[in-house]
């Protein structure tokens, strides 16, 4: 079955320092992999995702992330968190079952930022 | 610009009651799909559609319904609203398969009181 993981429920860092908001997947086959983040009293927006190729993923608002096969995992990173990062953090995969149409979504990462 | 919408954005409705929330999507998008937003579980579907006359059920789906009779509005209806559906709903829309990210509403607080 399909599923994807964020063990971790809250991130905190300072401002200035890197971030990783860790995300791992279960899947049949080669996965498509997502990352949006969720501001307050708003819908999910999309940041960043992977296919296929480059296993680092560069996106939205100076994100990445790195696909790692053996792993199962595709944790997000930003080289240096800034306050206005602070959100709600969704990975989120698609797989060959019903054609990738679905989306499966992890619980969701809360990331705060301290100046 | 293309864009999803949610109406209302804020509802407050009586058990029992029968409440339809409304999602447009202008991205000319086949599939389109229903969540819902609890704390501790995440994002969990509901219904989703591929296309005009296209219904699913997700995850969640008692005690809601959907139609689609053409590609921009997915309607979401609870039949007889319960309070364990007080709940923030997403609507969102994709292209069909493969490589493409879905684009979210804003979202639509229900209150089941």
């Amino acid at each position: 079955a399909q599923s994807v993981a964020q063990p971790e429920d809250q991130v905190n860092v300072a401002e200035g320092n890197p971030l990783t908001v860790k995300c791992t997947y279960s899947v049949s086959g080669n996965p498509y992999l997502f990352w949006y983040v969720q501001y307050p009293n708003r819908g999910l927006q999309f940041l960043l995702k992977y296919i296929t190729g480059d296993n680092l993923v560069k996106g939205s608002y100076g994100f990445e992330a790195e696909f790692n096969k053996s792993q199962t995992s595709f944790h997000l990173k930003k080289p240096s968190a800034l306050v206005s990062d602070s959100a709600l953090y969704f990975c989120a995969v698609r797989d060959k079952g019903d054609n990738f149409n679905k989306f499966y979504f992890g619980s969701g990462t809360k990331l705060n930022v301290k100046p | 610009d293309a864009e999803i919408t949610q109406s209302p954005r804020h509802k407050i409705t009586e058990t029992g009651r029968q409440v339809t929330l409304a999602c447009h999507q202008t991205w000319n998008h086949n599939n389109m799909f229903w969540y819902r937003q609890d704390l501790g579980h995440g994002l969990r579907l509901i219904h989703y559609s591929y296309g005009v006359q296209d219904t699913n059920k997700g995850e969640v789906s008692d005690g809601y319904s959907v139609s689609r009779s053409n590609t921009e509005d997915l309607p979401l209806t609870l039949e007889s609203a319960a309070s364990s559906q007080t709940s923030v709903y997403f609507c969102a829309s994709s292209l069909a398969g493969g490589t493409a990210e879905q684009f979210f509403g804003p979202g639509t607080r229900l209150t089941v009181l």
